[in-house]
């Protein structure tokens, strides 16, 4: 079946260092892949997505790309802020099938400092 | 942004009342769900529903039951509220037919059982 494994946190950055959250995924075919954001308290957001190989997502300065040939779909950003701290889920929505159901992965958490 | 709501944010009950947990969304959403998010961040599927009247269980298995009777609105029900339903539960909907349309999720309830 369908798998989302991406890195396992915590991880911690000092403000404006470099990240980057690996994701790989296995499923058939060419499915939809998303990245989705947790602030403290409240519920997921969608921060971005992409829907074909070679595509780019981008939001608030984060990139993603969707690797067909890596399987994978690497969360990155130049420069992270404070206001980032946040657990950040990786997910794909299959093609066909299943409804369209999300299968996330475990979600990593980010602890940025000053 | 999205708009659906969860209703109550927090919730802390004794063992044995029934409990019904609000979501509503004002999209018009043909899909909703329900999860569970344990304490290590990981997100479970229990319900789903792909419109009025229709209702699957989903992954993890769950004693909470659920209804559709109205597009807007999806409750999760527990009928005898124990130790171990204590989690945050968090609802969620997105549009029918394509495999990108992302799922828009409330801010969640904390339920506490005694």
């Amino acid at each position: 079946g369908d798998s989302v494994t991406q890195m396992e946190g915590p991880v911690t950055l000092s403000e404006e260092a470099f990240l980057t959250i690996n994701c790989t995924y296995t499923a058939t075919g060419y499915p939809s892949l998303f990245w989705y954001v947790q602030y403290p308290g409240e519920g997921l957001q969608l921060l971005l997505k992409a829907t074909k190989a070679d595509d780019k997502g981008s939001n608030k300065g984060f990139e993603a790309t969707y690797r067909k040939e890596t399987t994978s779909f690497h969360l990155e950003k130049g420069s992270v802020q404070v206001s980032d701290s946040a657990v950040y889920f990786c997910a794909l929505s299959p093609l066909r099938g299943s409804n369209y159901k999300l299968t996330f992965g475990k979600g990593t958490l980010l602890t940025v400092n000053p | 942004e999205a708009d659906i709501y969860q209703t109550p944010r927090y919730l802390v009950i004794g063992t044995g009342k029934k409990i019904t947990l609000e979501c509503s969304q004002t999209m018009g959403h043909d899909k909703m769900y329900w999860y569970q998010q344990d304490p290590g961040m990981e997100l479970h599927l229990i319900h789903y529903s792909y419109g009025v009247n229709s209702t699957e269980k989903g992954d993890l298995s769950s004693e909470s039951t659920v209804s559709r009777i109205r597009t807007e609105h999806f409750p999760l029900t527990l009928e005898s509220a124990r130790p171990s339903h204590t989690s945050q539960y968090l609802c969620a909907s997105s549009e029918g037919g394509y495999s990108n349309q992302p799922q828009h999720f409330g801010d969640g309830t904390r339920l506490s059982i005694l």
